[in-house]
């Protein structure tokens, strides 16, 4: 089955610099990354997503790009603000199966 | 805006009780989902659900664990005897496409469950 894997576990960065989130996924049929923003104690919230014939979204401060020959897509913030700060998790999903998430990486954007 | 919503938001129990979590989905939504996230740790797939019955489950939702949809709004999950390894965050999601590209999952606040 698929397996995700994120990296890094933690990240801080300065206000207004770029904060970067890698994801790898094993299954080459998964053809649907979403990314969510988790803030302490609420629940996850979707922020962009790609899939598998894009190479690449924006959305404002926010980037996602994939590589599916290397199996891994990235996603990109720039200009961070304290407000970026929250649990990102990736997530992968091959074609009418659900749901594989990474384990998450832990942005703190310090003032 | 239309929001996923789950009550309680804290549950306390003794370990072998039964329990249920409550779930209202967004109205027009057809696909409901359970999640669990233990602390620190990843969001995991619990169990889908589609027109009355479980599209899919993971090796997690084990015989202890079920699920129902008892009116046109509610969606459940029971536990029928907890352990320990039961505490976790228990999320619910809803989406009205399933699990096609592009789907939109919206979770709701969640559950936390704290079995002792």
């Amino acid at each position: 089955g698929e397996n995700v894997e994120q990296h890094p576990s933690t990240l801080s960065v300065q206000e207004g610099d770029s904060a970067v989130i890698k994801c790898t996924y094993s299954d080459s049929a998964s053809n649907y990354f979403p990314w969510y923003k988790q803030e302490l104690g609420k629940r996850p919230q979707l922020i962009i997503d790609i899939r598998s014939n894009v190479g690449e979204k924006k959305d404002q401060r926010i980037a996602v790009t994939l590589n599916k020959t290397a199996k891994h897509f990235s996603l990109h913030i720039t200009e961070t603000q304290p407000e970026d700060s929250a649990v990102y998790f990736c997530a992968a999903r091959p074609w009418g199966q659900n749901f594989v998430f990474g384990p998450g990486t832990r942005l703190s954007v310090l003032p | 805006e239309p929001e996923v919503t789950q009550t309680p938001s804290h549950q306390v129990t003794q370990m072998g009780q039964e329990v249920i979590l409550r779930c209202v989905p967004i109205s027009n939504h057809l696909y409901f989902y359970w999640y669990r996230q233990i602390l620190g740790q990843k969001v995991e797939f619990l169990v889908s659900f589609y027109n009355n019955e479980i599209s899919e489950k993971s090796e997690i939702f084990d015989d202890q664990f079920s699920v129902e949809r008892p009116d046109g709004s509610n969606f459940t999950l029971k536990i029928r005897s907890t352990k320990l390894e039961d505490s976790a965050m228990y999320f619910c999601a809803s989406s009205n496409s399933g699990p096609t590209v592009g789907e939109t999952q919206y979770f709701g606040p969640g559950t936390r469950l704290l079995v002792l």
